[in-house]
């Protein structure tokens, strides 16, 4: 099955920095890779999604980039603000399309604090 | 849109009880569900897979007549913990997958077995 590795697993910054989280995986038929953060207690939110057929994709601060020939992928936050502080959590799927979507993995978590 | 509705939030039982946690889809039709287990500082893991009208299919080391899952119609799922005991605390999370919103979470439930 697939396995998802993130790194790192905790990461700190000054308000104003970049972030950057990196993900791979193992799966070469995984097509959908989501974002989330999660706050405490709470289910995790989509923060950002690539698929397979894009490079790299942009929304505001955040953007994630995608190399399939290597199987990785990373989640880059500019201008980080403290409510970004949250945990972030790279996932992989398979046959993402449609009405037909695959089971996610996730990988282990990357819990960002961003320091006033 | 794309909104998956999860109760209860949180949940106080004792052990050998059961307990059941309801996942609905408000806005579309949930054809298959996935329930999540996400221990304290831990990544979400994969308990089962359900779709409407049919068995659930449950990973690999996950007890199925201990967590019942039912998913009798497509906008409503449930896991039902059945037993409980301490061990089984946790954070339960569903998750339905759409077709313009990737997958969308429901906001969680935290089970406490005392």
């Amino acid at each position: 099955g697939e396995n998802v590795e993130q790194h790192p697993s905790t990461l700190s910054v000054q308000e104003g920095d970049s972030a950057v989280i990196k993900c791979t995986y193992s799966d070469s038929a995984s097509n959908y890779f989501p974002w989330y953060k999660q706050e405490l207690g709470k289910g995790p939110q989509l923060i950002i999604d690539i698929r397979s057929n894009v490079g790299e994709k942009k929304d505001q601060r955040i953007a994630v980039t995608l190399n399939k020939t290597a199987k990785h992928f990373s989640l880059h936050i500019t201008e980080t603000q403290p409510e970004d502080s949250a945990v972030y959590f790279c996932a992989a799927s398979r046959g993402a399309g449609g009405t037909s979507y695959g089971k996610l993995t996730f990988g282990q978590g990357t819990i960002l604090t961003v320091h006033p | 849109g794309a909104v998956v509705s999860q109760h209860p939030s949180w949940v106080i039982c004792k052990s050998g009880t059961s307990v059941k946690i309801e996942c609905r889809s408000l806005d579309f039709q949930a054809t298959t569900m996935f329930w999540y287990r996400q221990f304290p500082k831990q990544s979400l893991m994969l308990m089962a897979t359900s779709n409407e009208g049919s068995k659930a299919t449950y990973e690999q080391g996950v007890e199925k007549d201990k967590f019942l899952i039912n998913h009798a119609s497509l906008t409503l799922s449930t896991l039902t913990v059945t037993s409980a005991h301490p061990e089984d605390s946790s954070f339960y999370i569903c998750s339905a997958p759409t077709v313009n919103y990737g997958y969308t979470f429901g906001s969680g439930t935290r089970l406490t077995v005392v």
